[in-house]
């Protein structure tokens, strides 16, 4: 069975912190995909990230980074220097090989106060 | 189209009602999901088309729930019977390939009064 568990269910911080939302799944498969989306207010999901299951490289996408551990099967994303408009609902979400479906975690609401 | 169209963007309707949910892919993705998405909840998988057919329904709640795609493109998800649990985002995703990630559609927010 695969699962996404994102704790945290919210999270608030002042504009310029740096914060990390966390991100646990599981799985059988050996090969699998993790992904994180951003869904703004306006709803429409985005895609952030994908990452297989055979590349633990940390991956820095601006003021964004990845973290993937497969040890402690967690894929944890950090914004650094966050501002305003990373206010949103962040998803974590895991993809076996094969034809099954994207599974989702509950999200992780991110406000940033100005 | 550019991106993956969901029509209508909003729909209030009477329980007990049927409802159609349209999808319009991005062109020449072949995989085609929906997803249903709660309140406070992440996206729920309903069902996966790869072409004109259905490859997974197992999401969907019951058999008020219908889906098709007959022509590998649009699809309709319908709903029979209306409940106001079924009041929630719809949302539907194009893929080429599902491994590389799906496009998510802006979603249909459907309420049952």
């Amino acid at each position: 069975a695969q699962k996404v568990t994102q704790a945290q269910t919210e999270i608030s911080v002042v504009e310029k912190e740096d914060v990390t939302l966390d991100c646990v799944y599981e799985t059988r498969d050996t090969t699998y995909y993790l992904f994180w989306y951003k869904q703004p207010p306006s709803g429409e999901l985005v895609f952030l990230i994908r990452r297989n299951s055979f590349d633990e490289q940390n991956e820095i996408s601006g003021r964004y980074s990845w973290n993937f551990q497969k040890s402690t099967s967690s894929f944890n994303f950090t914004i650094t220097a966050s501002q305003v408009v990373d206010s949103a609902v962040y998803f974590c979400a895991l993809l076996n090989s094969g034809n099954t479906p994207l599974v989702f975690g509950k999200g992780t609401r991110l406000s940033v106060i100005a | 189209g550019a991106g993956v169209s969901q029509t209508p963007s909003n729909k209030v309707t009477e329980k007990g009602k049927y409802v159609e949910l349209r999808c319009d892919p991005i062109s020449g993705h072949t995989a085609l999901y929906w997803y249903r998405q709660s309140l406070g909840q992440g996206p729920e998988f309903l069902i996966y088309f790869q072409g004109t057919g259905a490859a997974d329904d197992s999401g969907l709640p019951n058999d008020r729930f219908f889906a098709v795609r007959p022509e590998g493109s649009v699809s309709t998800l319908k709903i029979q019977r209306t409940e106001r649990g079924d009041s929630a985002v719809y949302l539907c995703a194009s893929s080429l390939s599902g491994t590389f990630g799906y496009t998510f559609g802006s979603g249909t927010r459907l309420t049952v009064v």
